[in-house]
């Protein structure tokens, strides 16, 4: 079975371009979510879809971060216009809620963006 | 507020030298703590889920167990491949998603 893949692995950017992370769960997993981690601290839940659906995206940080999910199935995360403070690793992660117990959430390798 | 402190943020064992990783947690109402690994460059890899106080699970070295205010990750035994940083995350009955809170992580290196 084909695990989370994301891309690009790295991207780097300057100050005030855009810039859009892909994510494509593990088939037939509904839940999809977004997190991202910054230099030295925890990582922090962005926000999650149910199929095509957001259902909870609290942790934007601001409207310069937009995410979609086409037909519930690959999501991308779209940063216009970068910021410094943007620079840091976006996993994206899936799950079907039935087997969260046994598998948990399946995260990708993770974006890692820097804007200079 | 939601929080999760791990100890410690790093920790160096020699092979065979067992130990515990701590993480402490407040959360209005535990829906479930999960462990993770996660090795340089690689997102986190899911290890165990528990539920409630008491609880426990094994895989291999490792050993998880849940109180009502914390959870220790046993290593027993540790074999350099072991190294890794191990993550801690909490998820909330009150929330309106299935989101993770996570601690930072510790460190660990073990040494042959």
């Amino acid at each position: 079975e084909a695990g989370v893949t994301q891309f690009p692995s790295h991207s780097v950017i300057e100050k005030g371009q855009t810039v859009t992370l892909r994510c494509d769960p593990i088939s037939g997993h509904d839940n999809l979510y977004w997190y991202r981690r910054v230099m030295g601290k925890e990582i922090k839940f962005l926000l999650h879809f149910v199929k095509e659906s957001k259902q909870d995206e609290s942790g934007m940080p601001n409207n310069r971060f937009l995410a979609e999910r086409t037909g519930g199935t690959y999501s991308t995360l779209k940063v216009q216009p970068a910021e410094l403070e943007d620079s840091g690793v976006y996993f994206c992660a899936s799950s079907q809620d039935y087997q969260e117990s046994n598998y948990g959430y399946t995260f990708g390798s993770g974006t890692r963006l820097t804007v200079v | 507020e939601d929080q999760v402190t791990q100890s410690p943020e790093a920790l160096r064992l020699q092979e065979g030298e067992s130990s515990s990783l701590n993480c402490s947690y407040t959360v209005s109402g535990l829906r479930g703590l999960f462990w993770y690994r996660q090795d340089p460059g690689k997102g986190p890899e899911f290890l165990f889920t528990l539920y409630s106080a008491g609880e426990e699970k094994e895989k291999e070295r490792l050993k998880a167990t849940l109180t009502k205010k914390e959870s220790f990750l046993h290593i027993t035994a540790p074999k350099p491949e072991d190294s890794a940083t191990y993550l801690c995350a909490v998820q909330n009955y009150g929330g309106a998603t299935n989101k993770l809170i996570f601690g930072t992580g510790t460190l660990l290196a073990v040494q042959p």
